[in-house]
C-alpha cells in the first residue's frame, strides 16, 4: 500500500460548485498535514496545512481524520482559477529525520 | 528576496554526459531538497540536507550526488545520464523541516536522449 494515496481525477466541476478531496495516509505516526498546489509546469506552491482541529481559510477547508488517517480539503464556490493539481503532503519522523511525502495529486477543472 | 532559484530551466543531454543542476535559496533556511517529478507523477525525494555540510539520502538517490558547502545552495549533480533520469527536477527549502511549509524553485526541465 502506499504511504499516501489521492484519487488523480479530473474532477470537473461547473463553476460555484462545491467539491472535496481526500487522502488517506498509511502510517498512524505520521505527524503533520499539508494541501499544495500545482498549476500545469509550475512549481508547488503551499496552499494551506491541516490541523487536528481542522481549518479554513476563505473558500478552503482542510481537515484532519486520524481515526481513519485521512485528510481532506473542501472548495466553495469554485472559480475557474481553481483549476490545478491539488497534493496532500504528509510528513512523519523516520530514522532520525522527518520523511516528507507528496501524493501524486488530484486534478481539478473548473469548467464555466 | 529571490526566494529558491533553480538553473538551467532547460536541458537536454546525451546518455553517459554528465551535469550539475545549481539551486540556491536566500532565506537562511537550514532544510533543503531535490526532488523529481515524473509526468502524472508524485514528487519524489532523491535527497535532502538539513544545513550545512551535513546531506543525506532519499527515496530515489541512484544517479545522483549532493553537495552542501554553504547554506545557501544545494547543488544535484548528475553522473553518467540516463533516459529514466528525464523529469522535471525540483528545488525546495524549509525552515524547520518536515514540520513547515516548503518553497520550491521553478524547476528544471532535463531531457535525456
Amino acid at each position: 500500500r502506499k504511504e499516501v494515496e489521492q484519487d488523480p481525477g479530473p474532477f470537473n466541476v461547473p463553476e460555484g460548485a462545491t467539491v472535496a478531496f481526500n487522502c488517506t495516509y498509511s502510517n498512524s505516526a505520521s505527524q503533520s498535514f499539508f494541501w499544495y498546489r500545482q498549476d500545469c509546469r509550475k512549481e508547488p506552491k503551499l496552499l494551506m496545512s491541516v490541523y487536528s482541529s481542522g481549518n479554513e481559510d476563505g473558500r478552503f477547508t482542510a481537515q484532519l481524520n486520524r481515526a481513519s488517517q485521512y485528510i481532506s480539503l473542501l472548495i466553495r464556490d469554485s472559480k475557474l482559477s481553481d483549476s490545478a493539481t491539488y497534493l496532500c503532503v504528509v510528513n512523519r519522523h523516520s530514522g532520525g529525520y522527518q520523511k516528507v511525502t507528496f501524493g501524486t495529486g488530484t486534478k481539478l477543472q473548473v469548467i464555466p | 528576496n529571490a526566494g529558491v532559484t533553480q538553473t538551467p530551466k532547460f536541458r537536454i543531454l546525451k546518455i553517459g554526459q554528465s551535469m550539475t543542476l545549481q539551486c540556491a535559496q536566500d532565506m537562511n533556511h537550514n532544510y533543503m531538497y531535490w526532488y523529481r517529478q515524473d509526468p502524472g507523477m508524485g514528487l519524489k525525494l532523491i535527497y535532502y540536507s538539513v544545513g550545512a555540510g551535513i546531506t543525506d539520502k532519499g527515496e530515489v538517490p541512484n544517479g545522483y550526488n549532493v553537495s552542501r558547502s554553504t547554506t545557501e545552495d544545494f547543488p544535484l549533480r548528475l553522473e553518467l545520464a540516463a533516459p529514466s533520469q528525464t523529469s522535471v527536477y525540483f528545488c525546495a527549502s524549509s525552515l524547520a523541516g518536515g514540520l513547515d511549509e516548503q518553497f520550491f524553485g521553478p524547476g528544471t526541465r532535463l531531457t535525456v536522449l
